[in-house]
């Protein structure tokens, strides 16, 4: 079974407006990470923001916010005020509580391509 | 240089050839990870090495071959490769302690892009 699940393959999004990209994860470890990556054509992932399951409060990084709905399993990425440059793939990851020797194991989603039209 | 570099950034190779791919990390790190990027298929892990030791070897033909010499150099050793071995081959490193959960992100490279003819 997947443990990532980005159903939107591809959005096109207005600029200058606000766009939200869905994640859902699926996992029984009480403790996990998730995390989301930008991907521009260049092939560079570019880490965005981090939420960690016991935090209380979603995490916010400029004009990125992840809303983070804990019992629903869903960690949305949130754009606020969309640039052309925001023009990429986008990854939802999760990181489980298993540490291998202090290192983890991140797991990733398929990706949503999002494009903003001028 | 800052952050994660990747040489090549484009590699070109016969299925009889020999190759390398080098990853250098410049941000202090212990942990450095090697994941295949394929058309239509997800991020996959390949390698995780942790303090120059490797931990994780997510059943990759043998075709592949990582050597971490130190905690800044990775590297992905290429041969009798596949023209299905063709994709984008990315590193990355995260600063990781031995001691219970860590929360640090990891940072990646700007890729190889490999094809095998």
């Amino acid at each position: 079974a997947q443990k990532i699940t980005q159903t939107q393959p591809g959005m096109f999004v207005q600029e200058k407006e606000a766009v939200t990209l869905d994640c859902t994860y699926d996992t029984s470890d009480p403790s996990y990470g998730l995390f989301w990556y930008k991907q521009p054509s260049s092939g560079e992932m570019i880490f965005l923001i981090y939420q960690g399951s016991y935090d209380q409060q979603n995490a916010t990084e400029g004009r990125y916010s992840l809303n983070f709905q804990k019992a629903r399993k869903s960690a949305n990425l949130v754009i606020s005020a969309s640039q052309l440059g925001d023009s990429a793939m986008y990854f939802c990851a999760m990181r489980e509580g298993t540490i291998i020797q202090g290192a983890q194991k991140l797991v990733f989603g398929q990706g949503t391509r999002l494009t903003i039209n001028p | 240089e800052t952050g994660v570099t990747q040489t090549p950034r484009h590699l070109v190779m016969g299925m009889t050839n020999k190759k390398s791919l080098k990853c250098e990390q410049h941000l202090g790190h212990n942990a450095m990870y090697w994941y295949k990027q394929s058309a239509k298929k997800p991020l996959e892990l390949m390698f995780v090495y942790s303090l120059e030791e490797r931990v994780e070897n997510n059943s990759v033909p043998s075709r592949f071959s990582p050597e971490c010499p130190n905690s800044s150099h990775l590297f992905l050793h290429l041969h009798t490769l596949q023209p299905e071995d063709s994709a984008l081959y990315l590193c990355a490193s995260s600063q990781d302690r031995n001691s219970g959960i860590s929360t640090d992100t990891q940072y990646f490279g700007p890729g190889t892009r490999l094809t095998v003819l």
